[in-house]
């Protein structure tokens, strides 16, 4: 596609509910990034991929945020047992390799009611 | 914890007026890289400046870096209205490749 895809655009979830959170890269891609962004704030990191490897997920604030991008394309966070804390907005982006330009998605905000 | 400070956090300009955002910074680094983003969407990379440069263009846009003290400054100049967006500073402190920190952010608000 032309950029990177984020679905769904909006979430709102039940307390306690799990959510999925999609992304797109660019086609071919090799690095896949996670932020969260809290409203009014900048975005903070949480994952990263290379292809299917995930090399640093120490942003992941607690064990109920999982992700995974089993073939090296399409990634999926996953956030257990939602909470209000977690409402934000989660970007995804990617880059063709280390040290180049980042291309963000629209990202998805979720509303934890 | 996020490594930028963006000074100020918000900016309210007249369109044809230039726009000085500043940013500072903790730990060494490879570059810095400049993001927009307009209200409810992603974030558009403007710009990144490497650590062994001190000034960059880009169009309307001038990036400078001062290693020494950590910061960086975003100049946008002859500002227009379409400008009104957020503009974030981001560094890796990891060096690797992207998993990048950013400030908090300065809100630019160009008025007609």
């Amino acid at each position: 596609g032309a950029g990177v895809s984020q679905s769904p655009r909006y979430k709102v979830a039940k307390r306690g509910q799990d959510v999925a959170l999609r992304c797109d890269p660019i086609s071919g891609h090799v690095s896949l990034f996670w932020y969260q962004q809290a409203l009014g704030q900048g975005p903070e990191f949480l994952t990263y991929f290379q292809n299917e490897a995930q090399l640093d997920k120490s942003g992941l604030p607690s064990d109920r945020f999982f992700a995974e991008r089993p073939e090296g394309s399409v990634s999926t966070l996953k956030i257990q047992r939602t909470q209000q804390e977690d409402s934000a907005v989660y970007l995804c982006a990617s880059s063709s390799r280390a040290n180049t330009e980042a291309f963000f998605g629209q990202g998805t905000r979720l509303t934890v009611v | 914890s996020q490594q930028g400070e963006e000074d100020p956090q918000a900016l309210s300009i007249q369109e044809g007026e230039n726009a000085t955002m500043n940013c500072s910074y903790k730990t060494s680094i490879n570059n810095l890289q400049w993001y927009r983003q307009n209200s409810g969407r992603g974030l558009v990379h403007l710009i990144l400046i490497r650590s062994n440069e001190r000034e960059k263009h880009s169009g309307r846009l001038r990036v400078t870096l001062d290693t020494s003290k950590k910061s960086s400054s975003l100049l946008i100049t002859a500002s227009r209205a379409a400008d009104t967006a957020s503009y974030f500073c981001a560094t890796d402190p990891h060096n690797a490749g992207n998993m990048l920190t950013f400030g908090g952010g300065t809100r630019l608000m160009v008025k007609p």
